[in-house]
């Protein structure tokens, strides 16, 4: 199995613009986790799927921030519009099922907003 | 929901020297207990891992952890770091879903 699969690896944007980060579960994984990586605040849980239904999106800083799983095997992050403070690298991750397996990391996109 | 506690922000250490590394978290229910570590600009990947039974697990690289249930913590140890152990440690606790502590980066000095 390749992984956990994300795409861009890199993004460079300018503020305002939208931006779609990809990212494709291990095939037979139900759960899939978003985080960002930043120096000030760590590795933040932005939203989390079981089954492809959100079940957590408290994470989520704002609107601009919106999560889909259109399918078991696939999720996208978008940002809309895009400011240079969401510049972080953005970790999607999978398990097999919610709560008793350890998350398998994708290689993560890092996003800067000029 | 869980939270994770990391007590080091940054640990210096020369080559040779034992590593412990603090993690508290709080959660109630059942819990299980991760360890991670992230190489200079690579992802997470697994060091170690609790899910029941004894609670002193073994990891890669030498790596062990032991669980205190009555403390809430799961800290990381290793009796002889190397250099190439140089990386950011991040501590995890997974009831709902998976949460991290801020991390703790260990610097190794040859």
């Amino acid at each position: 199995d390749a992984g956990v699969i994300q795409s861009p690896r890199h993004e460079v944007t300018e503020m305002g613009q939208e931006v779609t980060l990809r990212c494709k579960l291990i095939s037979g994984h139900n759960s899939l986790f978003w985080y960002r990586q930043t120096m000030m605040r760590g590795l933040e849980l932005l939203i989390y799927f079981n089954n492809n239904v959100p079940i957590d999106d408290s994470g989520m800083p704002e609107d601009r921030f919106s999560a889909k799983m259109p399918n078991a095997s696939f999720s996208t992050l978008k940002i809309q519009p895009s400011e240079p403070r969401d510049s972080a690298v953005y970790f999607c991750a999978s398990s097999p099922r919610t709560g008793r397996t350890e998350a398998f990391f994708g290689q993560g996109t890092r996003l800067t907003v000029v | 929901a869980q939270s994770v506690s990391q007590h080091n922000h940054h640990v210096i250490l020369s080559e040779a020297a034992s590593l412990e590394l603090g993690c508290n978290y709080s959660y109630g229910g059942t819990v299980n207990l991760f360890w991670y570590v992230q190489y200079p600009g690579q992802h997470l990947q697994l060091l170690l891992k609790y899910f029941s039974g004894d609670p002193l697990v073994k990891g890669i690289k030498g790596f062990e952890a032991e669980f205190i249930k009555s403390k809430f913590s799961f800290n990381l140890r290793k009796p002889s770091v190397q250099w190439s152990d140089t990386a950011e440690y991040f501590c995890a606790v997974n009831a709902h879903d998976m949460r991290f502590g801020a991390g703790t980066r260990l610097t190794v000095k040859p």
